[in-house]
């Protein structure tokens, strides 16, 4: 069964430091998304992206962030300059769209995460 | 703006008895409504979602849940609990089919033999 997979799975980085999440979707796939959870809080809504431009973004994903499919395969999370508070798990999605109401079609499937450790 | 609320952080049930895990939410619009489960260091699988068909429906591993608008809820429920459900549970909501998804806060379901 095709998944989606993340890299690194634990990532362990000093404040200030650039850091980049990488993740792969299912291959025919064309919604990406990321969301984080901070320890103890709820999962949240960061991005998301389509046809090679970002469909919606929250108000966490300030200018720190960036995302890109950098080679039709990878999808990347990039933050600048990170800050003790990014320290997180962050979890890539990605999703078809249809009409059809199966339960696989327009479900976001999810990474395993990459834990964020900011020192 | 929509939320999700879970009530119980934590729920804990005997092997055999009765899961129910509350999920009320709060839309502008008719929503797409999705649990959705997490097992230790792995990423969150889907187990039923609700797209306005049927108000009763069926997911993976004996689950279901049931869509009340006048209640504004979607509770989870299985008939008799397996030590294998031991996890934690999301419940989610979203506006439109592809778009965002607004979380609970989870429920972390104990089943003691």
């Amino acid at each position: 069964e095709p998944e989606v997979t993340q890299t690194p799975s634990h990532q362990v980085t000093q404040m200030g430091q650039e850091v980049i999440l990488r993740c792969v979707p299912i291959s025919n796939h064309l919604y990406f998304y990321w969301y984080r959870q901070i320890l103890g809080q709820k999962v949240e809504f960061l991005v998301s992206f389509y046809n090679n431009e970002i469909s919606e973004k929250s108000e966490i994903f300030d200018d720190q962030f960036s995302v890109e499919r950098p080679d039709g395969s990878n999808f990347t999370l990039k933050i600048r300059s990170t800050k003790l508070e990014d320290s997180a798990m962050y979890f890539c999605a990605s999703s078809d769209y249809g009409e059809s109401n199966s339960l696989s079609t327009d479900t976001q499937y999810f990474g395993p995460g990459t834990r964020l450790t900011v020192l | 703006a929509q939320s999700v609320t879970q009530l119980g952080s934590h729920v804990s049930v005997s092997e055999g008895a009765l899961v129910l895990l509350r999920c009320n939410y709060s839309s502008s619009v008719p929503p797409y409504l999705f649990w959705y489960v997490q097992y230790p260091n792995q990423g969150l699988q889907l187990l039923l979602k609700y797209t306005s068909a049927a108000t009763l429906v069926k997911g993976i591993n004996g689950f279901e849940a049931e869509f009340k608008k006048s209640e504004t809820s979607f509770h989870l429920t299985k008939p008799s609990a397996h030590m294998s459900d031991a996890a934690e549970y999301f419940c989610a909501v979203s506006l439109s089919q592809g778009g965002k998804l607004i979380f609970g806060q989870g429920t972390e379901l104990s089943v003691k033999p």
